[in-house]
């Protein structure tokens, strides 16, 4: 079946800088791109997402770029802080509404 | 806020057992989900519905039965639970149709099958 491939699967930053997590999808007809993040004992949570009509999305310290040509979507987590330590997970969709989930990205913020 | 809750936050059971899951949503959403969470898979879909009385297969649904009763509630039923399927499980409620396409997760069912 479709795939999404999130990498990395683990990420180690300093506090203060910048965190990137990419993905890529396979369907050209993908048009939703959400990211939802996960705090260890919680339930994923959505963060951001951004719609296949747009290239970037900015938000709160949380940067969205979609590449359609690539078939590539990434998240920029700027000035990153302990609280930003986390799983996060991409996905893709398109018009029949399921979700391609990735396999997550384990966050770490190094103090 | 909308509110997606479960039942039970733990459940342990042996091979063979029957279990089932339970799910209620306040949201007025109309499609539902029940999803998997395993390390290095991320979360991976078992069943979803649309509406009360409707079933769609995931992809992930052998072993597993779903039942929507009402819009506000899903259950996913487990009749002869194996040790493959002990897992964390997760409800969750959107609304597509009315472009309301973020995913509220239920707090989770961390199910152990011995």
């Amino acid at each position: 079946g479709e795939q999404v491939e999130q990498l990395p699967s683990i990420l180690r930053v300093q506090e203060g800088s910048s965190a990137s997590i990419n993905c890529t999808y396979e369907n050209s007809a993908s048009n939703y791109f959400p990211w939802y993040k996960q705090e260890p004992g919680e339930n994923p949570k959505l963060i951001i997402d951004i719609r296949s009509n747009m290239e970037r999305k900015q938000t709160q310290g949380l940067i969205v770029l979609l590449d359609k040509k690539a078939k590539r979507f990434s998240l920029h987590i700027t000035d990153t802080q302990p609280g930003d330590s986390a799983m996060y997970f991409c996905a893709a969709s398109h018009s029949n509404y399921q979700l391609i989930w990735g396999s997550g990205t384990k966050l770490i913020i190094k103090p | 806020e909308a509110a997606v809750t479960q039942s039970p936050r733990n459940k342990v059971t042996v091979t063979g057992g029957n279990v089932t899951l339970s799910c209620r949503q306040t949201n007025s959403h109309n499609y539902m989900y029940w999803y998997r969470q395993d390390t290095g898979h991320g979360l991976r879909l078992i069943h979803y519905s649309y509406g009360a009385g409707n079933l769609q297969i995931g992809d992930v649904p052998d072993g597993y039965k779903a039942t929507r009763t009402t819009q506000e509630d899903f259950f996913l039923l487990l009749e002869l639970a194996s040790p493959s399927q002990t897992s964390l499980y997760f409800c969750a409620s959107s609304d597509p149709d009315r472009s309301a396409e973020t995913l509220y997760f239920g707090s989770g069912t961390r199910l152990t099958v011995l």
